[in-house]
C-alpha cells in the first residue's frame, strides 16, 4: 500500500527541541520530493519545508527558517523534520506530503499526521 | 506573499445540489499553478485538482476546476453524502506557497 505515516509529535516545552519522521511505503521514495505541511487548530494547511529527492536542495518558510531542519534518509525510506527553539506558535498537527511532479509542489499523497503541543 | 481568499466561509447545500467555491488571489497566479484539496475532520488533504482544472487520480467528473490569473473556481456539480467537507485552494506558482482559509460544505 501506498502510504506516510508520520510519528514523533507530542508535548515540548517552548524553546525545546522535537524530531517527526514519517516512514514512507509502497513507492520509489528516493524518487520524490517531499515536504511538511503543519496544519494548527481551526485553521488551513501552512507550508512548512521541502526537500528534493536526492536531498541536496531544501527549502523552509520564513516562520521556521534558522530554527527547522529538514532531511531524509533514502535508504530507509524515512523523512526527517528536526524542530528547535520551538515557539506556541509551532503547535499544530504536522504532515509529510509528497510531490508527484518535479518543481510542482502540490501534494498528491499525504499522512495522517502527528500532533505537535507546544506549552509549558 | 499570495494571499488567497475562499469564499463563501461556509456554504449549506442539500445532495444533489452544486457546489460553487471561489478562490481569489491577491495577485496573479504563475500558470494557473493552483490545487485544490478536500479535508474531512481528522483526516488529511485530499488532492482534487492541480493546474487548476486537472482532475487528480481517482476524482470523480462532478469536480471541476476552472479560473486563471487571480480568480480561481472549485464545481461540484452534483453533491454526494460524501462531499460534505471542509476544501483549501493552495497556490504552488510562487514562493512562500499558500493555503487558502477554507471553505466549508455543510448539509442544509
Amino acid at each position: 500500500e501506498v502510504q506516510l505515516v508520520e510519528s514523533g509529535g507530542g508535548l515540548a516545552q517552548p524553546g525545546g527541541s522535537l524530531r517527526l519522521s514519517c516512514a514512507a511505503s509502497g513507492f520509489s521514495f528516493s524518487a520524490y520530493g517531499m515536504h511538511w505541511v503543519r496544519q494548527a487548530p481551526g485553521k488551513g494547511p501552512e507550508y512548512v519545508s521541502a526537500i528534493s529527492s536526492n536531498g541536496d536542495e531544501t527549502y523552509y518558510a520564513n516562520s521556521v527558517k534558522g530554527r527547522f531542519t529538514i532531511f531524509r534518509d533514502n535508504s530507509k525510506n524515512t523523512l526527517f523534520l528536526q524542530m528547535g527553539s520551538l515557539r506556541t506558535e509551532d503547535m499544530a498537527v504536522y504532515y509529510c506530503a509528497r510531490n508527484l511532479v518535479r518543481g510542482h509542489w502540490y501534494f498528491d499523497l499525504w499522512g495522517r499526521g502527528t500532533l505537535v503541543t507546544v506549552s509549558s | 506573499e499570495i494571499v488567497l481568499t475562499q469564499s463563501p466561509d461556509t456554504l449549506s447545500l442539500s445532495p444533489g445540489e452544486r457546489a460553487t467555491l471561489s478562490c481569489r488571489a491577491s495577485q496573479s497566479v504563475t500558470s494557473s499553478y493552483l490545487a485544490w484539496y478536500q479535508q474531512k475532520p481528522g483526516q488529511a488533504p485530499r488532492l482534487l485538482i492541480y493546474g487548476a482544472s486537472s482532475r487528480a487520480a481517482g476524482i470523480p467528473d462532478r469536480f471541476t476546476g476552472s479560473g486563471s490569473g487571480t480568480h480561481f473556481t472549485l464545481t461540484i456539480s452534483s453533491l454526494e453524502p460524501e462531499d460534505f467537507a471542509l476544501y483549501y485552494c493552495q497556490q504552488y506558482g510562487g514562493s512562500p506557497y499558500t493555503f487558502g482559509q477554507g471553505s466549508k460544505l455543510e448539509i442544509e
